[in-house]
């Protein structure tokens, strides 16, 4: 079956850890993004990559980091700058192409740092 | 750039009865629109989408969503609730096929006997 791929889904760190979150996608998908989600806030974009090799911050990129080495694997690094890592990350891939094109999204990986 | 406002936090209604939530954006072009469901815990499932044509659109679980451009909106309806339904409904925009989504605040769906 194709789909988004998030590993694992629960994950504990101790404060001052960098910690590495696993998203791939079979999809054949040009475009990767990832999403905060906390209660109340809705979600919100941390990067996104729309192509191998190249991807762009979003809205609060400070304290994560990326790489797109190739097209199924998107992992995201939440790193000791990042103030407040405790929350849900999301993972979603869409085509790119075309009008309309909905984001498929993962399961999520929770993480939670002590 | 684009913003969308989900005025309501928490709806609880009747199982049976109807349902509409709240959906209004801002851009000054009409974007692409999205509902979304979240169970808890998990990730979020299309419940359908409008980029042209129909301003009415029927998406999954008997869900419709109706655009009005005048009022910038996108509501979310369903006649008769069942306690399934019961979830976090997201609304999205994207200024293009090619942009990310921009999420609302979500509303909390609660379904009670």
């Amino acid at each position: 079956d194709g789909g988004i791929t998030q590993s694992p889904k629960y994950l504990f760190r101790k404060e001052g850890q960098n910690v590495t979150l696993s998203c791939e996608q079979n999809l054949n998908h040009d475009a990767m993004y990832w999403y905060r989600q906390d209660p109340g806030q809705g979600l919100r974009l941390i990067y996104y990559s729309q192509i191998v090799n190249d991807f762009q911050k979003g809205d609060i990129a400070e304290g994560y980091s990326v790489s797109r080495e190739k097209k199924e694997s998107f992992p995201l690094t939440v790193t000791s700058a990042q103030k407040n890592p405790t929350a849900f990350y999301l993972c979603a891939s869409n085509p790119r192409q075309g009008a309309g094109t909905e984001a498929f999204f993962g399961q999520g990986t929770r993480l939670t740092v002590v | 750039a684009q913003s969308v406002t989900q005025p309501d936090i928490h709806i609880t209604v009747s199982e049976g009865a109807s349902l509409e939530l709240r959906c209004n954006y801002s851009y000054g072009a009409t974007p692409y629109l999205f509902w979304y469901v979240q169970s808890p815990g998990q990730g979020l499932q299309l419940l359908l989408k409008y980029f042209s044509g129909d301003t009415l659109v029927q998406g999954i679980k008997g869900f419709e969503a109706e655009f009005k451009r005048s009022q910038s909106s996108f509501n979310l309806r369903k006649p008769s609730v069942h306690w399934s339904d019961a979830a976090e409904y997201f609304c999205a925009v994207a200024i293009s096929g090619n942009t990310p989504l921009v999420f609302g605040k979500g509303t909390r769906l609660s379904v009670i006997a």
